[in-house]
Parts: C-alpha cells; sequence; structure tokens
C-alpha cells in the first residue's frame, strides 16, 4: 500500500470541463511534488511546494494550477485542458524539498488522465 | 536533453539468477541516484538509493553500485524473483536540489 493517496485513478474530461485531481500523505512530509508522466516517458517535474508554499513551477502552463491547503493536501486543478495533456500525473511526497539520501520521494499510484 | 540514460528498455532473466540494471549519467554535479521499481496502474516505489561519498550499498537482494568516474551506476538483484518483474527506473539528483531527472526505464521479466 502506498502512504501517498491519490483521487480519482482514472479521469476522463473534456476541453472546457474544470476538474481537481486531490493528493493525501500523512507521513509529516514537508514538501509535495506534481509529476507528470506520458507513455514511455521518465516522470517530468511540474510543481514542487515546500512548507506549504510553491517554490517550484517548471514552467507549466496556467491551465494547470496547483494547491496547498495544508502540509498533508495537494491539489491540481485543471481547466480548458488540450487532448495532449492525457497523461499519468503523479503526486510525491518527501521528508524535505531538498533531496538528500535521507529525503527520497515516495510516490502515489497517480491518476490517469484522458482529456477528449 | 536526457540527462539519465537507461539504454536498455528491457531485461528477462532465470528465477534464481542475477539481475543487473544499468544507467548512465551526463551531469557531473549530481551526487544522489536512486532505484524506483514501477508495477502496471501502481507509483514508482523507492527501492533503493546511494550517495557519490559511497561506491556501494546494499539492502537484502538489492545492491547498487556507483562507478562515479564512468558516471554510471547499476542495480544488482540477486537472487531474481518472478514478484521482481517491474518496470525499474533510476534517478539522480544534486544534493540540495529540488528535482529528480529519471531515466526511461527498464523493464524487468523474472521467468520462473
Amino acid at each position: 500500500d502506498t502512504e501517498v493517496t491519490q483521487t480519482p485513478k482514472h479521469l476522463v474530461m473534456g476541453m472546457t470541463n474544470k476538474k481537481s485531481l486531490k493528493c493525501e500523505q500523512h507521513m509529516g512530509h514537508r514538501a509535495m511534488y506534481w509529476y507528470k508522466q506520458k507513455a514511455k516517458k521518465p516522470p517530468e517535474l511540474m510543481f514542487v511546494y515546500s512548507y506549504e508554499k510553491l517554490s517550484i513551477n517548471e514552467s507549466v502552463p496556467s491551465r494547470f494550477s496547483p494547491e496547498c491547503p495544508n502540509s498533508s493536501l495537494l491539489n491540481l486543478h485543471l481547466h480548458a485542458l488540450q487532448p495532449e495533456d492525457s497523461a499519468l500525473y503523479l503526486c510525491a511526497s518527501s521528508r524535505r524539498q531538498r533531496t538528500g539520501s535521507d529525503s527520497p520521494l515516495h510516490f502515489g499510484n497517480g491518476t490517469r488522465l484522458t482529456v477528449t | 536533453d536526457q540527462q539519465v540514460k537507461q539504454n536498455s528498455p528491457s531485461l528477462s532473466v532465470q528465477e534464481g539468477r542475477i539481475s543487473i540494471l544499468n544507467c548512465d549519467y551526463t551531469n557531473s554535479m549530481f551526487d544522489y541516484f536512486l532505484w524506483y521499481k514501477k508495477y502496471p496502474a501502481e507509483g514508482p516505489t523507492f527501492l533503493i538509493s546511494i550517495s557519490s561519498i559511497k561506491d556501494k550499498n546494499e539492502d537484502g537482494r538489492f545492491t547498487v553500485f556507483l562507478n562515479k568516474s564512468a558516471k554510471h551506476l547499476s542495480l544488482h538483484i540477486v537472487p531474481s524473483q518472478p514478484g521482481d518483474s517491474a518496470v525499474y527506473f533510476c534517478a539522480a539528483s544534486q544534493t540540495g536540489a529540488n528535482n529528480l531527472f529519471f531515466g526511461t526505464g527498464t523493464r524487468l521479466t523474472v521467468i520462473p
């Protein structure tokens, strides 16, 4: 069982819809991440939150809007997506933002998003 | 440009034998390396890591070797078990940085 929980597991949405992806962790980790993974490609970083503040935005289009309501929750709000945004969206957390030998990323099982 | 490369997309090994998965990197500033295992419909699961001050780290059946001069790391699984069949990603970062750079993965199949 993963200690990072993502909902929903699957999501199909039209290009005019607004939807949200949710992520929750109860490990006391202070850094949370959104990654995007396309088929047969490695995960690519989208956003990093550290102590509930956005610290990294990897030039992600504004149709993706992250939110960190508290230290355990991370949301990704989606609006006016394109079919090419279809991918597996992975949430991860780590003990602290800065990577190091005591702070590996722990991933959720992801949300498989299809934009029609 | 891919900074972490896994040149073998797939590997098949007999149960009980050793599995060796390889990974190369180009950024000499990387000093922290990890291996993740991924089953279908699940997220990557952290397996083992190594920092650049070491050249070997062992955890049960899993051993990671780091060759800094060659910018190469490998994951050894011995003995291999059918439950090890999964996609394995290596990842690298610079200590204190915010991002992990992943390889494209190697699909390991352990044949009973």
